[in-house]
């Protein structure tokens, strides 16, 4: 079955750590996205990437970085920059620009301890 | 910059009846398109409908359906005949048509309860 998969489920990090979150489409979906969300506010964009190796920051990039080396994968690092990490991270993917829907991995949680 | 508002951070409705969700945007583009998704407490996002702004007739899947209003600017959800499993927290979300204006944007969220 295609779909997108976000590993691991739960991260813990202790402070000054940088970690990476998965995520896996095997969709065939040029774009990829990364989101934040925090409890009563909606999905934040962190970056973005519309084809391989380029990517663009979304509206909350600082302390964050990622990659596009393969179609199928965009994994985000959380930096020891990021001053607030715990969070629940989703990827997501849309085919192209005439495929308007976005499908969603399952999501991350990410605490630091 | 477009944005989404979502001005009930919760709602409730009993098991059966029907339940209106609340959605405006605001954009100076004429194409894009509108979506509402669900996210149940296993937290995977779930596209419950979408509509295109160029289409006129209103967006409709079973039990949901919306009621777009481009001039106006709204997106409302329509969730009939309520059962326990529409109890989520609701997204609405705009995606521009342009290609380079592909990204969501999100809304605030409000959460549905369903009462027995």
């Amino acid at each position: 079955d295609g779909g997108i998969t976000q590993s691991p489920k739960y991260l813990f990090r202790k402070e000054g750590q940088n970690v990476t979150l998965s995520c896996e489409q095997n969709l065939n979906h040029d774009a990829m996205y990364w989101y934040r969300q925090d409890p009563g506010q909606g999905l934040r964009l962190i970056y973005y990437s519309q084809i391989v190796n380029d990517f663009q920051k979304g509206d909350i990039a600082e302390g964050y970085s990622v990659s596009r080396e393969k179609k199928e994968s965009f994994p985000l690092t959380v930096t020891s920059a990021q001053k607030n990490p715990t969070a629940f991270y989703l990827c997501a993917s849309t085919g192209g620009p005439m495929d308007t829907e976005a499908f969603f991995g399952q999501g991350t949680r990410l605490t630091v301890v | 910059a477009q944005t989404v508002t979502q001005s009930q951070p919760e709602m409730s409705v009993q098991e059966a009846e029907t339940v209106t969700l609340s959605c405006t945007y605001d954009t100076s583009e004429s194409d894009y398109y509108l979506f509402w998704y669900k996210q149940p407490p296993s937290r995977q996002m779930i596209l419950v409908i979408r509509q295109e702004a160029y289409k006129q007739q209103n967006a409709t899947e079973n039990r949901f359906s919306v009621n777009f209003q481009k001039a106006a600017k709204s997106f409302s959800l329509k969730i009939s005949d309520s059962q326990l499993g529409d109890a989520a927290m609701y997204f609405c979300a705009y995606r521009s048509a342009s290609f380079y204006g592909q990204n969501f944007v999100f809304g605030p969220g409000t959460r549905l309860s369903v009462l027995p």
